[in-house]
């Protein structure tokens, strides 16, 4: 069945410091891959998304994802975390209806 | 308006009762979805519209659960004789693709069943 694993419920980092949330799936081809955020009683918004091409996709708010078949990863990247990215991430897979991991919690020391 | 709009915000109903949420997708969007998230969980993938034709209803996990887009356009989600487990942010999505895949969310009805 098709499936999208994050390894992680929850993570704590140093503003400041760097992140990356992993992602997995379990699909026969490669689908469309997104990642979105989600803020406390807010919708879900995209951050960015991988179709196909370039395995290093740039997002919004200096976000980025690198999709590797052989791994069926697309892991989210940023190099310095700020206080404003504490949210939830949900990494999500399409090939037809989206189908999203069960999300990481991000929390952000000062 | 520029996004998904879904009304209402919050809603609470009494267990037994029936409700239905609302979502205007943007206007021109072909593929309509609704997602059920429960509380500390990724959303779940309930029914698929593409235009007024209900294409995918797989995922409504029970008959009390009804959803129409009669003309193409505005959606309705509707859920009879509520009980507890239904308590969650139910999300519209809409997209100018058939199928997705690229979706934009609205901010989800938040359903607390008592």
């Amino acid at each position: 069945a098709q499936s999208v694993t994050q390894p992680d419920i929850h993570i704590t980092v140093s503003e400041g410091a760097s992140l990356e949330l992993r992602c997995n799936y379990s699909y026969g081809a490669t689908p469309y891959l997104f990642w979105y955020v989600q803020s406390p009683g807010q919708g879900l918004q995209l951050l960015l998304k991988y179709f196909s091409g370039d395995t290093l996709v740039q997002g919004i708010k200096g976000f980025e994802a690198e999709f590797k078949r052989s791994q069926s990863s697309f892991n989210l990247r940023k190099p310095s975390v700020h206080w404003s990215d504490a949210a939830e991430y949900f990494c999500a897979a399409s090939q037809g209806n989206l189908i999203f991991g069960k999300g990481t919690k991000l929390s952000v020391k000062p | 308006g520029a996004g998904v709009s879904q009304s209402p915000r919050y809603k609470v109903a009494k267990r037994g009762q029936d409700v239905a949420l609302r979502c205007d997708p943007i206007s021109g969007h072909v593929s309509l979805f609704w997602y059920q998230q429960a509380l500390g969980q990724g959303p779940e993938f309930l029914t698929y519209f593409q235009n007024e034709a209900q294409l995918d209803k797989s995922g409504l996990p029970s008959d009390r659960f009804f959803a129409e887009r009669p003309e193409g356009s505005v959606s309705t989600l509707k859920i009879q004789r509520t009980q507890q487990e239904d308590s969650a942010v139910y999300l519209c999505a809409s997209s100018p693709h058939e199928m997705g895949p690229e979706a934009f969310f609205g901010q989800g009805t938040r359903l607390t069943v008592v």
